[in-house]
């Protein structure tokens, strides 16, 4: 089956800065979504992408549709503690998603 | 309003055990999914209803496995004489529409088979 990679796996990062993830893909996807999970939880639906090239804000977080369908990136802006999770990104398989592995993200106050 | 539900959240089974995991979608929301989420990895496909169709199972790991929708509203996933390898997080999530539209996730059923 498909299958998606995200990076980085895990990054430290200091309280305020800015974060950059991406996810990628060798097949073209027509959706992608991105979810935080914390942990005992269901993933959190934190941005949806319909359009390659499609650029969307969602407070601090910005996500881009990459223009060759095959991957997307998550950005969030001045890190604060409870951002600190795992994030997910999901493309388009038919009629479901498929999920990559996550990016682990942790925040030093 | 009232997210996806989950029950229950915490699942002990012996093995060989039969188990049942119980999904209340967002209400008006058409299509239902399941997941499997082993530890540390990513959310994997399990079924897919659209109201009380289901559409795709072709993620069910084994015929222990059986989901059903009956009023197109409330799921069950069934497992079999469970395994230790069946021990995982299952997530619920629900969607307005049919496939490739935004999908909402529930808490999700942590079962340890021992």
């Amino acid at each position: 089956g498909q299958q998606l990679n995200q990076s980085p796996q895990s990054m430290f990062i200091q309280e305020g800065e800015d974060v950059s993830m991406n996810c990628t893909s060798s097949s073209i996807f027509n959706t992608w979504l991105w979810y935080k999970q914390d942990p005992g939880e269901g993933p959190v639906l934190l941005i949806a992408l319909y359009k390659a090239g499609e650029l969307t804000s969602n407070g601090r977080l910005t996500a881009q549709f990459g223009t060759t369908r095959k991957d997307s990136f998550l950005n969030i802006s001045a890190s604060i503690p409870s951002d600190v999770g795992i994030y997910f990104c999901a493309g388009q398989d038919g009629q479901n998603f498929v999920f990559g592995p996550g990016t682990r993200l942790s925040v030093l106050p | 309003g009232a997210g996806v539900s989950q029950s229950p959240r915490y699942k002990v089974a012996k093995r060989g055990q039969d188990v049942a995991l119980r999904c209340d979608p967002i209400s008006g929301h058409v299509s239902l999914f399941w997941y499997q989420q082993a530890l540390g990895q990513g959310p994997e496909f399990l079924t897919y209803f659209q109201n009380e169709a289901q559409l795709d199972k072709s993620g069910l790991p084994s015929d222990r496995f059986f989901a059903e929708r009956p009023e197109g509203s409330v799921s069950t996933l069934k497992i079999q004489r469970t395994q230790q390898e069946d021990s995982a997080v299952y997530l619920c999530a629900s969607s307005l529409r049919g496939g490739g539209y935004e999908q909402y996730f529930g808490p999700g059923t942590r079962l340890t088979v021992t």
